[in-house]
């Protein structure tokens, strides 16, 4: 059970250069999240998704794309890199619960990936 | 908005120590608090929870209090050990929109033996 992976670890893009941020989970979970965390501050959100074929926009979705084709994976897309998209990129997932949305209190996080845009 | 305010770091301490991490909320409704725990070059993973008022999360020798009257969630741990070091974030979850959590800024802990 690897739990929540996220590729690749580190990054360095250029100016207008566009990538793809892979996020898998081995849970069958059926919430996924990107979170943005940058220097001295809290972890935002990006998008998130409540299942396969279902995501919407968190706090700070411009200049990212998300799709959720199956459970397992949930890729962010950064089109046309930006020096303000230099961040720490986390993914994480929750599975099924008894809260009003009926997910759980915990989320389990990937190990981050480093991307440095200059 | 639903925001969560946490001590600054970083925090040094001699192993044995007594730690405290300071934080505070501002929510509209009954939120849930987290503490979540980064350690060096792996995800956050949930540290100990408290989903109602005067409740007590406790993991691992740490403990919080889910403190309504001071809108406050302090992290403590009577003894630090250096495996302690590492990234401790307070979170939030709004009962009504429980899928969303609002993280504070973390607090860099490092103990040195």
């Amino acid at each position: 059970n690897a739990g929540v992976t996220q590729t690749p670890k580190f990054r360095i893009l250029k100016i207008g250069q566009s990538m793809t941020l892979q996020c898998a989970q081995d849970m069958n979970h059926n919430y996924m999240y990107w979170y943005r965390q940058d220097p001295g501050m809290g972890l935002k959100l990006i998008y998130y998704s409540v299942g396969a074929g279902i995501t919407d926009k968190g706090e700070v979705p411009n200049g990212y794309n998300v799709s959720r084709s199956t459970t397992e994976d949930f890729p962010l897309r950064l089109e046309l890199a930006a020096p303000s998209q230099t961040s720490v990129y986390f993914c994480a997932s929750s599975p099924p619960g008894t809260g009003y949305s009926g997910t759980s209190d915990e989320q389990y996080f990937g190990p981050g990936t480093r991307l440095t845009v200059t | 908005g639903d925001s969560v305010t946490q001590m600054e770091g970083p925090v040094t301490l001699s192993e044995e120590a007594f730690l405290t991490i300071n934080c505070t909320y501002t929510a509209t409704g009954y939120p849930s608090l987290f503490w979540y725990v980064q350690y060096p070059g792996e995800g956050l993973q949930l540290l100990l929870k408290a989903t109602k008022a005067d409740d007590k999360g406790s993991n691992k020798g740490f403990e919080a209090t889910y403190r309504k009257e001071t809108t406050s969630f302090h992290l403590e741990k009577g003894s630090v050990q250096v495996s302690d070091s590492a990234v401790y974030f307070c979170a939030l979850k709004l009962a009504l929109n429980d899928y969303k959590l609002s993280f504070g800024a973390g607090t860099t802990v490092t103990v040195r033996a």
